[in-house]
């Protein structure tokens, strides 16, 4: 079982609020990703990052921002959260020799 | 932009039957080939991949099979269990990135 962690697992909270999503990893994987899913639905790419120090934006818009200070940690932050922000977030990581993604168990985002 | 196409949306199958997945891709230049497989309230796992020199691979009753010059591959499950209600998802990695493109999701629900 991938070790690769998200919290909150729910997270309910008022529109305007600040909020960060925390994703960490415990296999020293370089490359780490975070995908928005409504559930059951297509994944979509938002933000990714090749190393520490190194961040792109993804394939879908989004207002969110990330950062990767250390390997193991992948922080995404909304600073002003909208019902439209309301979803589910993926974290994934995948390490140099393999093509596979490992993911986390989600956040399951609702802004009132 | 690179797209895979992923039908059907949702499919129902009897326990012992053998549902198949499909997905079309629109670019050449992809080298990895995964399924993966979500269920709810958890992150997508990879079930089974396959590369482009290969034109199918079969681990336990999951099969994919690979046809090139239609761009197309597709999963079947063999004696398909209600264990294997889950929505799946294929995926393309584009040749030299370090990304996925997934497919729109399956839906798949096996009946006892």
């Amino acid at each position: 079982e991938a070790d690769i962690y998200q919290t909150p697992r729910y997270l309910v909270i008022g529109t305007g609020k600040k909020i960060t999503l925390e994703c960490s990893q415990t296999m020293g994987h370089d490359k780490m990703y975070w995908y928005q899913q409504d559930p059951g639905m297509e994944l979509h790419l938002i933000h990714y990052s090749y190393g520490v120090n190194s961040t792109e934006k993804g394939d879908l818009s989004s207002e969110s921002t990330v950062s990767r200070i250390r390997t193991e940690h992948f922080p995404l932050t909304l600073e002003s959260a909208r019902p439209s922000h309301t979803s589910q977030y993926l974290c994934a990581s995948r390490g140099v020799a393999y093509n596979e993604q490992f993911f986390g168990p989600g956040t399951r985002l609702t802004v009132l | 932009q690179q797209q895979v196409k992923q039908s059907p949306q949702s499919l129902i199958v009897q326990k012992g039957g053998i549902p198949i997945i499909n997905c079309a891709y629109e670019n050449t230049a992809f080298d990895y080939f995964p399924w993966y497989q979500q269920f709810p309230g958890k992150g997508p796992a990879l079930l089974i991949a396959i590369r482009p020199d290969v034109s199918e691979k079969k681990e336990g009753r999951f099969t994919i099979s690979f046809n090139k010059s239609a761009k197309q591959f597709s999963l079947h499950i063999m004696d398909s269990q209600p264990g294997d209600s889950a929505t799946y998802f294929c995926a393309a990695k584009p040749q030299g990135a370090q990304k996925l493109v997934f497919g729109q999701g399956t839906r798949l629900t096996i009946n006892p």
